[in-house]
């Protein structure tokens, strides 16, 4: 079946403008989750959503970021006022049921630089 | 959380297999060991993950230390679609047990 997509593959913006980067996770999973990689960084998690509610925001930097989830399908990351150190690849995850043991499938990525 | 160690990088030759460490010497009982890879310009892939005992399956094996302290990734025969970055991650149980904590790796060459 399908895997993970994540839309657009490449965003290039300019500081200071807001950004929605897209994940449509596998059909039937429950858990999604957003992690940055970055060239400093490397990888790091951002945001958890089971359904369509989030427990865990703890890893998004800073209210600049926000993420939803609607109909327990696709989710958008925005990022307002993008600055330069947003620059990364966004990686979007889904899971079963967001389980210890389940297997997290990764979609391709988005890399995003801002100029 | 429990801490991984790998090193940087290794090196294999085509065809030849490759064993892959990581100690982990603060791992709980309830800790699960959990590989990741990452090919080059792609998202992370799982690999393989265990509790105990070893495990096999169709990408990898996983052998672990009896004492849990360490454990190794082992790919029979590399080729060279093996080379990547391979991530050695602890999963617990509890708050934040659904994240992945991803350390620094091991970026694997594969030399034809």
């Amino acid at each position: 079946g399908a895997g993970v997509s994540q839309s657009p593959s490449n965003k290039v913006t300019e500081k200071g403008k807001d950004v929605e980067l897209r994940c449509d996770p596998i059909s039937g999973h429950t858990a999604l989750y957003w992690y940055r990689q970055s060239l400093g960084q490397g990888l790091e998690f951002l945001i958890y959503f089971q359904g369509n509610s989030a427990p865990d925001k703890s890893g998004l930097p800073s209210d600049r970021f926000s993420a939803e989830r609607t109909g327990g399908s696709v989710s958008t990351l925005t990022i307002q006022r993008t600055q330069q150190e947003d620059s990364a690849v966004y990686l979007c995850a889904s899971s079963l049921q967001g389980g210890l043991q389940e297997t997290q499938y990764f979609g391709p990525g988005t890399r995003l630089l801002v100029l | 959380d429990a801490k991984t160690t790998q090193p940087n990088s290794m090196e294999s030759n085509e065809e030849e297999p490759v064993h892959l460490p990581c100690n982990h010497s603060t791992i709980s009982g309830t800790d699960y060991i959990h590989w990741y890879r990452q090919l080059p310009s792609q998202g992370p892939e799982y690999v393989i993950h265990g509790l105990t005992s070893n495990v096999n399956n169709r990408m990898a094996s996983l052998a672990i230390a009896e004492d849990r302290k360490s454990s190794t990734l082992i790919l029979h025969r590399a080729t060279l679609r093996d080379a990547a970055v391979y991530y050695c991650i602890l999963r617990r149980s509890g708050a934040g047990s659904y994240q992945l904590t991803f350390g620094k790796g091991t970026k694997l060459s594969v030399i034809p």
